[in-house]
Protein backbone atom coordinates (compact mmCIF):
# COMPACT_ATOMS: atom_id res chain seq x y z
CA UNK A 1 0.00 0.00 0.00
CA UNK A 2 1.19 3.24 -1.25
CA UNK A 3 1.22 5.73 2.40
CA UNK A 4 3.20 8.19 4.66
CA UNK A 5 3.14 7.30 8.40
CA UNK A 6 4.27 10.57 10.40
CA UNK A 7 5.50 9.82 14.20
CA UNK A 8 7.56 11.84 17.01
CA UNK A 9 4.86 14.01 17.95
CA UNK A 10 4.07 15.21 21.49
CA UNK A 11 3.69 17.71 24.09
CA UNK A 12 7.12 19.62 24.66
CA UNK A 13 8.11 22.74 26.71
CA UNK A 14 8.70 26.10 24.86
CA UNK A 15 12.77 25.75 24.13
CA UNK A 16 12.74 22.27 23.64
CA UNK A 17 13.29 20.40 20.73
CA UNK A 18 11.12 17.71 18.95
CA UNK A 19 12.08 14.87 16.06
CA UNK A 20 9.30 14.26 14.06
CA UNK A 21 9.82 10.92 11.45
CA UNK A 22 7.88 9.76 8.23
CA UNK A 23 7.65 6.56 6.91
CA UNK A 24 7.55 5.65 3.63
CA UNK A 25 5.93 2.41 1.61
CA UNK A 26 4.79 1.43 -1.32
CA UNK A 27 6.71 3.49 -3.40
CA UNK A 28 10.04 4.34 -4.45
CA UNK A 29 10.88 7.28 -1.98
CA UNK A 30 14.35 8.49 -3.54
CA UNK A 31 12.50 9.03 -6.23
CA UNK A 32 10.50 12.44 -4.71
CA UNK A 33 10.74 15.11 -3.02
CA UNK A 34 9.49 14.93 -0.05
CA UNK A 35 7.84 18.21 2.49
CA UNK A 36 6.64 19.31 5.60
CA UNK A 37 3.14 21.10 5.57
CA UNK A 38 1.67 22.21 9.24
CA UNK A 39 -1.78 23.09 10.51
CA UNK A 40 -2.18 24.72 13.55
CA UNK A 41 -5.36 23.78 15.23
CA UNK A 42 -8.68 25.19 14.02
CA UNK A 43 -6.41 27.19 11.40
CA UNK A 44 -5.05 26.69 7.71
CA UNK A 45 -2.20 24.88 6.06
CA UNK A 46 1.14 26.40 6.40
CA UNK A 47 4.36 24.74 4.01
CA UNK A 48 7.25 24.27 6.18
CA UNK A 49 10.06 22.91 4.41
CA UNK A 50 10.85 20.56 1.49
CA UNK A 51 13.82 18.03 0.54
CA UNK A 52 15.22 17.10 -2.72
CA UNK A 53 16.06 13.26 -3.21
CA UNK A 54 19.00 13.31 -2.64
CA UNK A 55 18.96 16.03 -0.06
CA UNK A 56 20.88 18.24 -1.66
CA UNK A 57 18.66 20.84 -1.52
CA UNK A 58 16.18 21.90 1.12
CA UNK A 59 14.14 25.13 1.45
CA UNK A 60 11.94 26.48 4.58
CA UNK A 61 9.30 28.89 5.69
CA UNK A 62 10.85 32.01 6.74
CA UNK A 63 9.56 31.16 10.25
CA UNK A 64 11.59 27.95 11.17
CA UNK A 65 14.63 28.92 9.44
CA UNK A 66 17.61 28.63 11.85
CA UNK A 67 15.68 26.24 14.03
CA UNK A 68 14.30 23.69 11.96
CA UNK A 69 15.99 20.91 9.78
CA UNK A 70 14.44 18.73 7.39
CA UNK A 71 16.61 15.14 6.47
CA UNK A 72 15.79 12.08 5.02
CA UNK A 73 17.16 8.47 4.79
CA UNK A 74 16.51 6.78 1.40
CA UNK A 75 17.84 3.97 2.88
CA UNK A 76 15.71 3.87 5.32
CA UNK A 77 12.77 5.40 3.10
CA UNK A 78 12.14 7.76 5.97
CA UNK A 79 11.82 11.53 6.07
CA UNK A 80 12.84 13.78 9.23
CA UNK A 81 12.05 17.28 10.89
CA UNK A 82 14.12 18.16 13.70
CA UNK A 83 12.34 20.79 15.81
CA UNK A 84 14.96 22.90 17.99
CA UNK A 85 13.66 26.02 19.82
CA UNK A 86 10.00 25.48 19.44
CA UNK A 87 7.49 28.23 20.43
CA UNK A 88 4.08 28.11 21.43
CA UNK A 89 2.92 29.25 17.32
CA UNK A 90 4.79 25.93 16.54
CA UNK A 91 2.01 24.03 18.27
CA UNK A 92 0.08 21.92 15.20
CA UNK A 93 -0.40 18.83 13.23
CA UNK A 94 2.16 18.52 10.91
CA UNK A 95 2.07 16.43 7.63
CA UNK A 96 4.13 14.99 5.66
CA UNK A 97 3.70 14.59 1.67
CA UNK A 98 5.07 14.00 -1.03
CA UNK A 99 5.95 16.38 -4.37
CA UNK A 100 8.44 19.26 -4.92
CA UNK A 101 5.58 21.63 -4.76
CA UNK A 102 1.82 20.28 -4.35
CA UNK A 103 1.50 17.02 -2.32
CA UNK A 104 -0.59 14.14 -4.34
CA UNK A 105 0.17 11.86 -1.10
CA UNK A 106 0.00 12.95 2.22
CA UNK A 107 -0.14 11.57 5.42
CA UNK A 108 -2.24 11.28 9.02
CA UNK A 109 -0.20 13.84 10.57
CA UNK A 110 1.09 13.60 13.88
CA UNK A 111 0.42 17.06 16.60
CA UNK A 112 3.10 18.96 17.67
CA UNK A 113 1.78 20.58 21.41
CA UNK A 114 4.78 23.62 22.95
CA UNK A 115 3.33 24.94 26.09
CA UNK A 116 4.90 24.56 29.77
CA UNK B 1 6.11 35.70 -0.58
CA UNK B 2 3.52 35.20 -2.34
CA UNK B 3 -0.15 35.96 -0.60
CA UNK B 4 -2.71 33.86 -1.47
CA UNK B 5 -6.71 34.90 -0.77
CA UNK B 6 -9.68 32.98 -1.24
CA UNK B 7 -13.43 34.03 -1.38
CA UNK B 8 -15.11 33.68 0.24
CA UNK B 9 -14.47 32.19 3.61
CA UNK B 10 -17.16 30.28 3.86
CA UNK B 11 -20.18 29.13 1.68
CA UNK B 12 -23.49 27.18 1.98
CA UNK B 13 -25.01 25.41 -1.51
CA UNK B 14 -27.84 23.06 -1.97
CA UNK B 15 -27.61 19.72 -2.98
CA UNK B 16 -27.10 19.34 -6.92
CA UNK B 17 -26.32 23.07 -7.41
CA UNK B 18 -22.78 24.78 -8.28
CA UNK B 19 -19.99 25.57 -5.89
CA UNK B 20 -17.63 28.23 -6.87
CA UNK B 21 -14.29 29.34 -4.82
CA UNK B 22 -12.06 31.54 -6.01
CA UNK B 23 -8.41 32.16 -5.31
CA UNK B 24 -6.25 35.22 -5.75
CA UNK B 25 -2.38 35.43 -5.97
CA UNK B 26 -0.67 38.72 -4.87
CA UNK B 27 1.20 37.99 -7.73
CA UNK B 28 0.92 36.02 -11.13
CA UNK B 29 1.90 32.81 -10.54
CA UNK B 30 1.82 31.91 -14.62
CA UNK B 31 5.34 30.74 -15.83
CA UNK B 32 6.15 32.39 -19.38
CA UNK B 33 8.60 29.83 -20.33
CA UNK B 34 6.07 26.96 -19.67
CA UNK B 35 2.20 28.60 -20.14
CA UNK B 36 1.63 26.49 -16.81
CA UNK B 37 -0.15 28.52 -14.04
CA UNK B 38 1.87 26.59 -10.86
CA UNK B 39 -1.51 26.47 -8.29
CA UNK B 40 -3.31 23.47 -6.91
CA UNK B 41 -6.26 23.13 -5.24
CA UNK B 42 -7.11 20.42 -2.08
CA UNK B 43 -9.89 19.28 -0.48
CA UNK B 44 -9.94 18.44 3.44
CA UNK B 45 -12.36 16.87 5.73
CA UNK B 46 -12.88 16.99 9.34
CA UNK B 47 -10.26 15.04 10.89
CA UNK B 48 -8.17 13.71 7.38
CA UNK B 49 -5.31 15.45 5.75
CA UNK B 50 -5.48 17.47 2.23
CA UNK B 51 -6.41 15.81 -0.73
CA UNK B 52 -5.07 17.21 -3.93
CA UNK B 53 -8.08 17.93 -6.31
CA UNK B 54 -6.43 20.08 -9.01
CA UNK B 55 -2.93 21.05 -10.42
CA UNK B 56 -1.34 23.11 -12.56
CA UNK B 57 -4.69 25.08 -11.62
CA UNK B 58 -7.03 23.12 -14.50
CA UNK B 59 -5.36 19.44 -14.49
CA UNK B 60 -8.06 17.03 -12.42
CA UNK B 61 -6.01 14.87 -10.38
CA UNK B 62 -6.55 10.52 -11.13
CA UNK B 63 -9.44 9.51 -9.49
CA UNK B 64 -11.16 13.09 -8.66
CA UNK B 65 -14.73 13.37 -10.12
CA UNK B 66 -15.43 15.34 -12.87
CA UNK B 67 -17.78 17.73 -11.12
CA UNK B 68 -14.31 19.48 -9.68
CA UNK B 69 -13.09 21.73 -12.29
CA UNK B 70 -10.84 24.34 -12.26
CA UNK B 71 -9.85 27.42 -14.10
CA UNK B 72 -7.87 30.67 -14.53
CA UNK B 73 -4.60 32.43 -15.05
CA UNK B 74 -2.01 34.59 -13.66
CA UNK B 75 -3.84 35.88 -10.94
CA UNK B 76 -7.12 34.59 -10.63
CA UNK B 77 -8.62 31.30 -10.25
CA UNK B 78 -11.63 29.56 -9.40
CA UNK B 79 -12.24 25.88 -8.11
CA UNK B 80 -16.07 24.96 -9.15
CA UNK B 81 -17.87 22.00 -7.97
CA UNK B 82 -20.74 21.31 -10.71
CA UNK B 83 -23.37 19.82 -8.99
CA UNK B 84 -22.79 19.12 -5.02
CA UNK B 85 -22.91 16.36 -3.51
CA UNK B 86 -23.10 15.40 0.09
CA UNK B 87 -19.64 14.30 0.67
CA UNK B 88 -18.26 17.27 -1.33
CA UNK B 89 -18.02 18.99 2.70
CA UNK B 90 -15.31 20.64 3.28
CA UNK B 91 -12.64 22.78 3.47
CA UNK B 92 -11.32 23.90 0.52
CA UNK B 93 -7.51 25.02 -0.21
CA UNK B 94 -5.58 26.78 -2.89
CA UNK B 95 -2.19 26.46 -2.82
CA UNK B 96 0.59 28.64 -5.40
CA UNK B 97 3.77 26.69 -6.26
CA UNK B 98 5.43 29.32 -8.56
CA UNK B 99 9.39 28.84 -8.73
CA UNK B 100 11.00 28.51 -5.50
CA UNK B 101 9.68 28.02 -2.10
CA UNK B 102 7.62 28.94 -0.01
CA UNK B 103 4.50 27.31 -1.59
CA UNK B 104 1.85 29.20 -0.20
CA UNK B 105 -1.92 28.13 0.56
CA UNK B 106 -4.86 30.63 0.53
CA UNK B 107 -6.57 30.56 4.19
CA UNK B 108 -9.36 27.83 3.06
CA UNK B 109 -13.16 28.10 1.95
CA UNK B 110 -15.62 26.05 4.39
CA UNK B 111 -18.19 23.98 2.03
CA UNK B 112 -21.23 23.25 3.63
CA UNK B 113 -25.21 22.10 2.47
CA UNK B 114 -27.97 24.50 2.45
Amino acid sequence: EVQLVESGGGLVQPGGSLRLSCAASGFTFSSYWMSWVRQAPGKGLEWVANIKQDGSEKYYVDSVKGRFTISRDNAKNSLYLQMNSLRAEDTAVYYCARGYSYGDLWGQGTLVTVSS
Amino acid sequence: DIVMTQSPDSLAVSLGERATIKCKSSQSVLYSSNNKNYLAWYQQKPGQPPKVLIYWASTRESGVPDRFSGSGSGTDFTLTISSLQAEDVAVYYCQQYYRTPPYTFGQGTKLEIK
